[in-house]
């Protein structure tokens, strides 16, 4: 079946600018989680959906970082007032939720750059 | 609070070499464990995962075995290839309740020909 997808692959910004990612997660997965993932480091967790329930984001670095999920679909995470410090790959993953719940199946994520 | 600690990289090896990247962890409770691949230019990859102590999980000729008496899981691979060049994270998800996994840093392999 289809994997997460996210989109676009490619962003270039200029500083101060806001930015929308989008990430489609495989169907059914109520588990939605967004990372950042900065040139040659791990990954830094940022937010978390489950199903209806209130994200936990007590990841996002700063309130000029907020994201969004529909239900149990699409989500996005913008980015407002873009810093050059904000470049960086961003990913999304999706967790089933029973089952595989622990394993998290991830998008091809977004490379941002800010110039 | 959970933690996860992986050797640092890049580890450099000729194909066909044996290969061991270290994996140890902090965690209360009874965490799951998990290697994730990244390739160039793509997203994290589930590589095998032990969700028990004593377990052994294996893939593409890679193991690790959940250890734990030394809260360990160390990931080996007895004849890597050019195409395993990666980097590779280690993770817990912990069963305390946090739904959130850990990852390591992620330790770059490099497979010379």
């Amino acid at each position: 079946g289809a994997g997460v997808s996210q989109s676009p692959s490619n962003k270039v910004t200029e500083k101060g600018k806001d930015v929308e990612l989008r990430c489609d997660p495989i169907s059914g997965h109520t588990a939605l989680y967004w990372y950042r993932q900065r040139l040659g480091q791990g990954l830094e967790f940022l937010i978390y959906f489950q199903g209806n329930s209130a994200p936990d984001k007590s990841g996002l670095p700063s309130d000029r970082f907020s994201a969004e999920r529909t239900g149990e679909s699409v989500s996005t995470l913008t980015i407002q007032r873009t810093q050059q410090e904000d470049s960086a790959v961003y990913l999304c993953a999706s967790s089933p939720q029973s089952g595989d719940s622990d394993t998290q199946y991830f998008g091809p994520g977004t490379r941002l750059t800010v110039l | 609070g959970d933690s996860v600690t992986q050797m640092e990289g890049p580890v450099t090896l000729s194909e066909e070499a044996f290969l061991t990247i270290n994996c140890t962890y902090t965690a209360t409770g009874y965490p799951s464990l998990f290697w994730y691949v990244q390739y160039p230019g793509e997203g994290l990859q589930l590589l095998l995962k032990a969700t028990k102590a004593d377990d052994k999980g294996s893939n593409k000729g890679f193991e690790a075995t959940y250890r734990k008496e030394t809260t360990s899981f160390h990931l080996e691979k007895g004849s890597v290839q050019v195409s395993d060049s990666a980097v590779y994270f280690c993770a817990l998800s912990s069963s305390g309740g946090s739904y959130i996994p850990t990852f390591g840093r992620g330790t770059s392999l490099i497979v010379h020909p």
